[in-house]
């Protein structure tokens, strides 16, 4: 079966460094993509790999491992905005995103 | 403003009825997608479209249906609401459903509750 798995939640403080991980098992790989969700919002796009290595936007940077199935998402110089839900997902060999449970991210001051 | 709608924003209906939820994107998108989310799961997909005319099952069909009419517009139809469709719904739009790239953008969501 297909399988995604993120930690449920997580707590950080406001300023610092957080790593969250993502561990997949799918039918096939075409990327794997990282969404932000507010509490009670839609999802938005926060970045794509599909090569192994290192992505930097920002504040925010995504790593991928395709031989170790693994993904993170590193979030620097942590703000009160960014406590929400990040949720993993990735492209199957049909196109198809299979998604993780997301982790619920909450900084404190 | 360029985006997708949905309505409504939130629903609350008696088990048995019929309900139609409303999903309109205006970027010319060629995939749609409808999603629920339940806590603790992830999002799972309902039905989804790739171009205008077609649509095809995800991972949870059951009690669902779909039209795509046009480009733009994607109902999602519950034909007779039971309680375990209480979810949070998420429409969703994509420049072409088959690129590995393919980045899915979010309507504002649907809160239904059926009693």
């Amino acid at each position: 079966g297909q399988n995604i798995d993120q930690p449920t939640e997580m707590t950080a403080t406001e300023g610092a460094i957080v790593q969250i991980n993502c561990t997949y098992q799918t039918s096939g790989f075409n990327g794997l993509f990282w969404y932000q969700q507010h509490a009670g919002e839609a999802p938005t796009f926060l970045s794509y790999n599909v090569l192994d290595g290192l992505e930097e936007k920002g504040r925010f940077s995504s790593f991928l491992s395709r031989s170790k199935g693994y993904s993170y998402l590193l979030l620097k110089e942590l703000q009160m905005k960014d406590s929400a839900s990040y949720l993993c997902a990735v492209t199957d060999s049909n196109y198809q995103l299979i998604w993780g449970a997301g982790t619920k991210l909450i900084i404190k001051p | 403003i360029a985006g997708i709608t949905q309505a409504p924003t939130s629903q609350i209906l008696a088990a048995g009825r019929r309900m139609t939820l409303r999903c309109t994107q205006d970027m010319r998108h060629n995939a749609m997608y409808w999603y629920r989310q339940d806590l603790g799961l992830g999002l799972r997909l309902i039905h989804y479209s790739n171009t205008a005319g077609t649509t095809g099952k995800g991972e949870v069909p059951d009690g669902y249906s779909v039209s795509r009419a046009n480009t733009d517009d994607f109902p999602l139809t519950l034909a007779s609401a039971v309680p375990s469709q209480t979810s949070v719904y998420f429409c969703a739009s994509s420049d072409s459903g088959t690129g590995p790239t393919d980045t899915q953008y979010f309507g504002p969501g649907t809160r239904l509750t059926v009693l």
